[in-house]
């Protein structure tokens, strides 16, 4: 059983710019979430897919963006990149059955810094 | 979802047992508390979860009173590499709900 990795590791962005960040669920899960991790806060809730569709989303702008592919996976797309989006970028993957859900399995993260 | 209120820091020493307490007044019937750990620079890890009374499993021991406006993670004999930031939350559903909402942590640090 693989568990959830990210692509990349680091990344370092200019204002305005785009980034997209990748994601692959662990073995048998159907659902992704996305957080932002800014230093010393605890992770913040961006958005979940769930059957390619976006289901929940956080306080988060448009300009945040998200994928999820047929076999599972997921992109995280930030436009017009601003200098606070500097965090870590934190995949979760887990099952979803009809009336619940399982225990979310976070990856290694996506550090992204804006300059 | 439930806000839960836990202490900001702790310090321990190696092989001793340590308590984090949360406070979660306002969870609700449905809701379950999960810990998870997090080390720098990396994503939380699953520790634990439970509904009520005590949980254990390889690593810690949950304990949830019978009115469930708490819970306390132990933590036995820990060693340098328990020094971490420790997540409670609770949530709807079987686990912390499909949108995790996380506090700011328990700092914890293990001394030799």
């Amino acid at each position: 059983e693989t568990g959830v990795t990210q692509s990349p590791t680091h990344l370092i962005k200019t204002r305005g710019q785009q980034v997209t960040l990748r994601c692959s669920s662990q073995s048998g899960h159907n659902t992704v979430s996305w957080y932002q991790q800014a230093l010393g806060q605890g992770p913040q809730f961006i958005f979940q897919y769930y059957r390619e569709e976006e289901n929940g989303r956080g306080n988060f702008p448009p300009r945040f963006s998200g994928l999820q592919f047929p076999n599972y996976s997921s992109e995280l797309n930030v436009n017009a990149l601003e200098l606070d989006d500097s965090a870590l970028y934190l995949c979760a993957s887990s099952w979803t059955l009809a009336g619940g859900q399982d225990t979310q399995y976070f990856g290694p993260g996506t550090r992204l810094t804006v300059l | 979802l439930a806000k839960t209120t836990q202490p900001i820091s702790m310090d321990s020493y190696e092989g001793q047992e340590v308590n984090i307490t949360c406070s979660h007044n306002n969870i609700a019937t449905n809701d379950y508390i999960t810990w998870y750990q997090q080390f720098p620079s990396q994503g939380p890890r699953f520790i634990i979860q439970g509904y009520k009374t005590k949980v254990t499993n390889e690593v810690a021991s949950l304990f949830i009173p019978a009115d469930r406006k708490s819970s306390t993670l132990s933590l036995p004999r820990v060693s340098l590499s328990d020094t971490a930031v420790y997540y409670c939350l609770v949530g709807d559903g079987r686990s912390s709900g499909d949108k995790l909402t996380f506090g700011t942590g328990t700092r914890l640090a293990v001394r030799p």
